[in-house]
């Protein structure tokens, strides 16, 4: 079956990079998307990828893909204190299909 | 603001007790789907609906009912629900035909007494 397992638990220092990671079992998934979480609020897109892309940039958040592997990365530069919030790796194999999402990454920054 | 609004925000009911929560997109989409959001467990999806009818449900408890009126509206009624049922329960919507990300709520955190 579907399968996305995410780290629980990242703590970094504001400033530096982070890098979250993630990897999925279906090997059909097409898009991968990142989705933030901050307290009390629903889940907000932040960026996705197609499986036919290695790396995705915008701003300061860098998607990179490895297909072969199943592994994807998200990795957040000069992170920042309103940056600290749960993100969610998901993923979906095409038209039709609903989202699967990981358990979350919960992201600590400090200053 | 995503375009999807849930009420109400916070929900707190007991064992047997009937309650509704409701989902409304803005956003012109066709399909939409309730998830629940458990501490330390992945988002479950719980109900998936396209084109008004529904074309997943993962194993939910039959305390469980979707309704789906239209494709604007998302219902989920609740009764004689259990502790464990507490959690946040999270509606998206997405077009289907284009394949494009999910746009989520809220979310209506349930409390069961």
């Amino acid at each position: 079956g579907e399968d996305v397992e995410q780290s629980l638990f990242l703590s970094v220092r504001e400033g530096d990079s982070s890098v979250i990671n993630c990897t999925y079992t279906d090997s059909s998934s097409t898009y991968l998307y990142w989705y933030k979480q901050e307290p009390g609020a629903g889940l907000q897109l932040l960026t996705y990828i197609f499986s036919n892309m290695d790396m995705k940039q915008d701003q300061r958040l860098t998607v990179l893909l490895n297909k072969k592997d199943k592994h994807l990365s998200l990795r957040i530069a000069d992170t920042q204190t309103g940056d600290s919030a749960i993100y969610f790796c998901a993923e979906r194999s095409g038209a039709g299909t609903a989202l699967i999402f990981g358990k979350g990454t919960t992201l600590s920054v400090s200053s | 603001e995503t375009g999807v609004t849930q009420t109400p925000r916070h929900l707190v009911m007991g064992m047997t007790n009937k309650k509704s929560l409701k989902c409304e997109q803005h956003l012109g989409h066709n399909a939409m789907y309730w998830y629940k959001q458990s501490a330390k467990k992945p988002l479950e999806l719980m109900f998936v609906y396209s084109l008004e009818e529904r074309v997943e449900n993962n194993s939910v408890p039959s305390r469980f009912s979707p309704e789906c009126p239209n494709s604007s509206h998302l219902f989920l009624h609740l009764h004689t629900l259990q502790p464990e049922d507490s959690a946040l329960y999270l509606c998206a919507s997405s077009q289907e035909q284009r394949n494009t990300e999910a746009f989520f709520g809220q979310g209506t955190r349930l409390t069961v007494v």
